[in-house]
């Protein structure tokens, strides 16, 4: 079965400390993997897109990793910030059609305080 | 900033009302999707097209259906509301990859309706 899981469920940290969520997905075949921000009350918005030979993608403070031989993905914060507050969803797509299935993981709900 | 749209944002309706909830996406995506997301978990995939008269159900079994008439306009429709469609539904947009590419493209999300039925 097709299966995202993430942890952890819920984080608290402080401003400006770093912090590392983790991503398993049993997903296969597979295509690629998206890390999304959501914003409490708002769509999810897309922070790094991995495919199978990518191991490390950036933006800005947001660091993704992929082992696809693990079927691990974790991401990365940096330098915390208040508006980094959010659930993150880690997005696995299957590459068993030209349509590309998407597959949710539960997402970590972060906050970081002041 | 994703160009798709959902109205209404907020929805307070009693049961057995007809609703509609609207979606439009101005980037000329094929493939559009509906979700249901309930606080705390993950979206659920309820409907989904693959262009201009396509729509197929998703993983989760839903009351609701939709049309897609216009490739920018994927309404869904509750026709008779109760309690348990309270949740908040998310549509989505993303082009068909191109044949041969690993990397299926990414999906705009609108920003949520937010649906309560008393």
């Amino acid at each position: 079965k097709n299966q995202v899981e993430q942890s952890p469920q819920s984080l608290i940290i402080l401003e400006g400390k770093n912090c590392t969520l983790q991503c398993n997905y049993t997903v296969s075949p597979f295509s690629n993997l998206r890390w999304y921000k959501q914003d409490t009350g708002r769509g999810p918005v897309s922070l790094t897109i991995m495919t199978f030979s990518e191991n490390t993608k950036s933006n800005g403070r947001y660091t993704a990793t992929l082992d696809a031989d693990t079927k691990q993905s974790s991401l990365h914060i940096t330098a915390s910030q208040l508006s980094d507050s959010a659930s993150y969803i880690c997005v696995v797509t299957d590459r068993g059609s030209t349509l590309g299935r998407l597959y949710f993981g539960r997402g970590t709900q972060l906050t970081v305080w002041p | 900033e994703a160009d798709i749209y959902q109205t209404p944002r907020y929805l307070v309706i009693g049961t057995g009302k007809k609703i509609t909830l609207e979606c439009s996406q101005t980037m000329g995506h094929d493939k559009m999707y509906w979700y249901q997301q309930d606080p705390g978990m993950e979206l659920h995939l309820i409907h989904y097209s693959y262009g201009v008269n396509s729509t197929e159900k998703g993983d989760l079994s839903s009351e609701s259906t939709v049309s897609r008439i216009r490739t920018e306009h994927f309404p869904l429709t509750l026709e008779s509301a109760r309690p348990s469609h309270t949740s908040q539904y998310l549509c989505a947009s993303s082009k068909i990859k191109d044949r041969g590419s690993e990397v299926a493209t990414e999906a705009f999300f609108g920003q949520g309706t937010r649906l309560t039925v008393v």
